[in-house]
């Protein structure tokens, strides 16, 4: 079985670009979520879909990250205008969402989009 | 605020030993905690989930304890191997209502032959 799917793998862009990132989650998973994690830096949480809606945007860090989710499936997390404090990786999770919390649904990761803006 | 906190240094030990790694939170009350293993250029990878009502837990040479009152989680790595070097992560999701799972900045483990 296939795991979660990111690409690209790497992306390297200009300052004041947009990019799109895609995400194919695990077949089933009805949870997905967006990272980013900077150079030595842990985990930063974007964003969370549950099917198709994104009932937590929290973490996207400004109005230029946005991201949609499709057929409960694939995400693209596309960012616009991009600024060199952009360059990261960008992780993306999928899980099975099931009643009771992270019992049964351990977050399944990508490898990531790694991102630099020049 | 809330916050999750492991040791930023990495931690070097010598094969066959038992190597334990720190995770500390403020301000959460988290239902579960969890750790992952991240190699480099990697996502992260899933090793153990532990329940506030648990003590402990284990699996093959991985152990897992989680004490709410010290809001702290150790996690054992025994008979460690060369193999077993990365960077470990714990994370917490505060309750069962959706998971919005946050991760500490993770401690980078090097097991010397």
């Amino acid at each position: 079985g296939a795991g979660v799917s990111q690409s690209p793998s790497n992306k390297v862009t200009e300052k004041g670009k947009d990019v799109e990132l895609r995400c194919d989650p695990i077949s089933g998973h009805t949870a997905l979520y967006w990272y980013r994690q900077s150079l030595g830096q842990g985990l930063e949480f974007l964003i969370y879909f549950q099917g198709n809606s994104a009932p937590d945007k929290s973490g996207l860090p400004s109005d230029r990250f946005s991201a949609e989710r499709t057929g409960g499936s694939v995400s693209t997390l596309t960012i616009q205008r991009t600024q060199q404090e952009d360059s990261a990786v960008y992780l993306c999770a999928s899980s099975l969402f099931g009643l009771g919390g992270m019992d049964n649904s351990p977050l399944h990761f990508g490898n990531g989009t790694r991102l630099t803006v020049t | 605020s809330q916050k999750i906190e492991q040791n930023s240094e990495a931690l070097n030990i010598q094969e066959g030993k038992t190597a334990t790694l720190t995770c500390n939170y403020t301000n959460y009350s988290p239902a579960y905690l969890q750790w992952y293993r991240q190699d480099p250029g990697r996502g992260p990878v899933f090793l153990l989930l532990i329940r506030e009502n648990e003590k402990e837990k284990r699996k093959e040479r991985l152990k897992v304890t989680f004490d709410t009152t010290l809001k702290q989680s150790l996690f054992h790595i025994t008979a460690s191997q060369p193999a077993d070097s990365a960077t470990y992560l714990c994370a917490l999701d505060p309750s069962g209502g959706y998971q919005k799972v946050t991760f500490g900045t993770g401690t980078k483990l090097q097991v010397i032959p």
